[in-house]
């Protein structure tokens, strides 16, 4: 049972560069997020969804992109990274139904640009 | 606009001391609160939720308490062993869109052999 997969692990960029970061799940969640984690901040909500075709902005949206074509993948795309997106990246998803409504995470992406 | 704030930010123990970790917010009108675990360098592993009809939960040498009214929540370790040290992390959900989780900073917890 893999959970959330996020890839890659790790990823080095120029200033400018685009890339994207995956994140796949295979819990049949509607729900999926993407946080930034960075030292003394705590982690922050980037952008969500709550199911297919359906995104919006959480706190710090500027500088990514993010679209949901399928129930089970949530990229997040860096259309011209900037050293302040220097950050560890988490992708993490939860069921929509009532009942328990636990969030799983998967292992990070930890990005540094130069 | 919801705030947690975890207190203290670093505890160290010797081993074998029972713990409390501190989680408060600011909305009561949450949905659930979440305790997660951050090993260094890896990923968050969920530990407990409360849904906020509850008043508490427990997994193995783990319980959690929720007092909506008061704001807070705690993170109760007993007998802690080297291998409980790392970073705890708890998440409040406001309404049921647990999508949007808020964060505390975090605890940083050592525990000594």
């Amino acid at each position: 049972n893999a959970g959330v997969t996020q890839t890659p692990k790790f990823q080095v960029l120029k200033t400018g560069q685009s890339m994207t970061l995956q994140c796949a799940q295979d819990m049949n969640h509607e729900y999926m997020s993407w946080y930034r984690q960075d030292p003394g901040m705590g982690l922050r909500l980037i952008h969500y969804s709550v199911g297919a075709g359906i995104t919006d902005q959480g706190e710090v949206p500027n500088g990514y992109n993010v679209s949901r074509s399928t129930t089970e993948d949530f990229p997040l795309r860096l259309l011209s990274a900037a050293p302040s997106q220097t950050s560890v990246y988490f992708c993490a998803s939860s069921y929509s139904g009532y009942g328990v409504t636990e969030a799983f995470f998967g292992q990070g992406t930890r990005l540094t640009v130069v | 606009k919801q705030e947690v704030t975890q207190i203290p930010a670093a505890l160290s123990v010797p081993e074998g001391e029972n713990l409390v970790l501190n989680c408060s917010f600011t909305d009561s009108a949450i949905y659930n609160l979440q305790w997660f675990r951050q090993d260094p360098g890896k990923g968050l592993t969920s530990l407990l939720l409360i849904q906020s009809s509850q008043r508490e939960q427990t997994s193995g040498r783990l319980n959690a308490s929720l007092d909506k009214s008061s704001g807070r929540s705690t993170l109760y370790i007993a007998a802690s062993q080297p291998g409980d040290s790392a970073t705890y992390l708890c998440a409040a959900v406001r309404g049921r869109s647990n999508y949007k989780l808020t964060f505390g900073k975090g605890t940083l917890l050592t525990v000594n052999p």
